[in-house]
């Protein structure tokens, strides 16, 4: 079965700098979410998008942007990269029709964003 | 607001013990979804089970076991003749539905030995 794809799987960058990192959601899943967890930490919830419109906020900081495209593949922008942002960013879909599967939300493999 | 507490930071057993990794939930919703995923040193997130709160039925598959209580607001998850393989970080979750953020617990770190 198709699973959810974050690339890349691992990222370096520098202070200051900026990332990108993209996540393909299930096909058929029209509702992306990212979360973000530190070392040691439990995964934060970040921003969710629903058909392309953004439903949902947590605790994303403002120099983090996120948008869904028309396939509803998703990108997190972050940019002035501090090293704080160093953590493992998770993508997860879920399909919003009813039915039993629609609350699971499943999760890519995860990007870990290191930052020095 | 919802919140999720597991008050067991780490567990050492020996192999073949019986654990149970508690979860103590908040929330106003009356309908909610309670999971625990299972994050091995890997990294990835591991599914492990779903409970919708309106179903308070115990479930068990293979060694492990969840057991509901929504009169304490309670979802444990008892691993039965734990195994090596069982070490990881253990988060249990929850969400008010449809296209709804996931709150996470702290995360109880088991550790199993020989």
């Amino acid at each position: 079965a198709a699973g959810v794809i974050q690339s890349p799987r691992h990222l370096i960058k520098e202070k200051r700098e900026t990332a990108t990192l993209k996540c393909y959601p299930i096909p058929r899943h029209d509702t992306v979410y990212w979360y973000q967890q530190g070392p040691g930490q439990d995964p934060q919830f970040l921003i969710s998008f629903y058909e392309k419109m953004q439903s949902d906020k947590g605790s994303i900081p403002d120099r983090f942007s996120a948008q869904q495209f028309s396939d509803y593949h998703s990108e997190l922008n972050m940019s002035s990269l501090e090293l704080g942002d160093s953590a493992l960013y998770f993508c997860a879909s879920s399909p919003t029709i009813p039915g039993l599967e629609f609350s699971r939300q499943y999760f890519g493999p995860g990007t870990r964003l290191t930052v020095t | 607001a919802q919140k999720v507490t597991q008050a067991q930071t780490e567990i050492s057993v020996v192999e073949k013990e019986d654990v149970t990794l508690d979860c103590v939930y908040e929330t106003r919703d009356t309908t909610y979804y309670l999971f625990w995923y299972k994050q091995p040193p890997s990294g990835e997130l591991v599914f492990l089970i779903r409970r919708n709160s309106f179903d308070e039925q115990n479930e068990i598959s293979g060694r492990y076991s969840w057991n509901f209580q929504k009169s304490t607001s309670s979802f444990n998850f008892t691993i039965t003749a734990s195994q090596v393989v069982d070490s990881a970080v253990y988060f249990c979750a929850l969400n008010g539905g449809t296209a709804s953020k996931l709150t996470f617990g702290t995360g109880t770190r088991l550790q199993v030995t020989l």
